[in-house]
């Protein structure tokens, strides 16, 4: 049991737009930036979002992240099927010094 | 251009040792944190640990405290991630990652190496 909480599964129809959540408290989300990675399992993980809200290069803005108090959310709109992937959220825990993982949401592009 | 390439696949038995390697280049390795993330098919990713090359600080998460090692040799820029008794439920892929540091309370793995393949049976 992940100390992120997200949802096991989201989906959406293509052009739709989703919402993954990702619960935690002071000690990680709620004193620390989160960030956002895409994972196709067999390949390696993909930063999506950085600092909260921020975009690598090469990330469309159909991308976005925010944060508020212990929760942190990462938006997808105009869903496409190549978006179907897991998504995890991360933080730094200041109270376990370490990085830690949500227990990752699995997207579906019906 | 920013590239963690790791090394290839292993097949172990329990009780083996096992040394797994992540060579960098691209950029100045002695700034970066070097992470290494387990993924159990199946299951989530889960932050093992990181080093620091430029003095090899090491930070563990406390789930593998005491079960794995992270080292570096700073001279051929490769971080390294090795278990001295392999057990069978430490099958599963490894992946390192160049961890970005802004701020204490800022950090992200922006980087990834291709992942090395780790099968613990007898």
């Amino acid at each position: 049991q992940s100390v992120l909480t997200q949802p096991p599964s989201v989906s959406a129809a293509p052009g739709q737009k989703v919402a993954i959540s990702c619960s935690g408290r002071s000690s990680n989300v709620g004193n620390n930036f989160v960030s956002w990675y895409q994972h196709l399992p067999g390949t390696a993980p993909r930063l999506v979002i950085y600092d909260n809200n921020k975009r690598p290069s090469g990330i469309p803005d159909r991308f976005s992240g925010s944060k508020s108090d212990t929760s942190a959310t990462l938006d997808i709109s105009g869903l496409q099927t190549g978006d179907e992937a897991d998504y995890y959220c991360a933080t730094w825990d200041s109270s376990l010094s370490a990085d830690i993982f949500g227990g990752g949401t699995k997207l579906t592009v019906l | 251009e920013v590239q963690l390439v790791q090394s290839g696949a292993e097949v172990k038995e329990p009780g083996q040792s096992l040394k797994i390697s992540c060579s960098a280049s691209g950029y100045i390795f002695n700034d970066y944190w070097i992470a290494w993330v387990r993924h159990v098919p199946g299951r989530g990713l889960q932050w093992m640990g990181m080093v620091y090359p430029d003095d090899s600080d090491t930070r563990y998460s406390p789930s593998f405290q005491g079960h794995v090692t992270i080292s570096v040799d700073k001279s051929i820029h490769t971080a390294y991630l090795q278990w001295s008794s392999l057990e069978a439920s430490d099958t599963a892929i490894y992946y390192c990652a160049r961890r970005t540091v802004t701020t204490f309370r800022q950090s992200y793995m922006q980087f990834w190496g291709q992942g090395t393949l780790v099968t613990v049976s007898s």
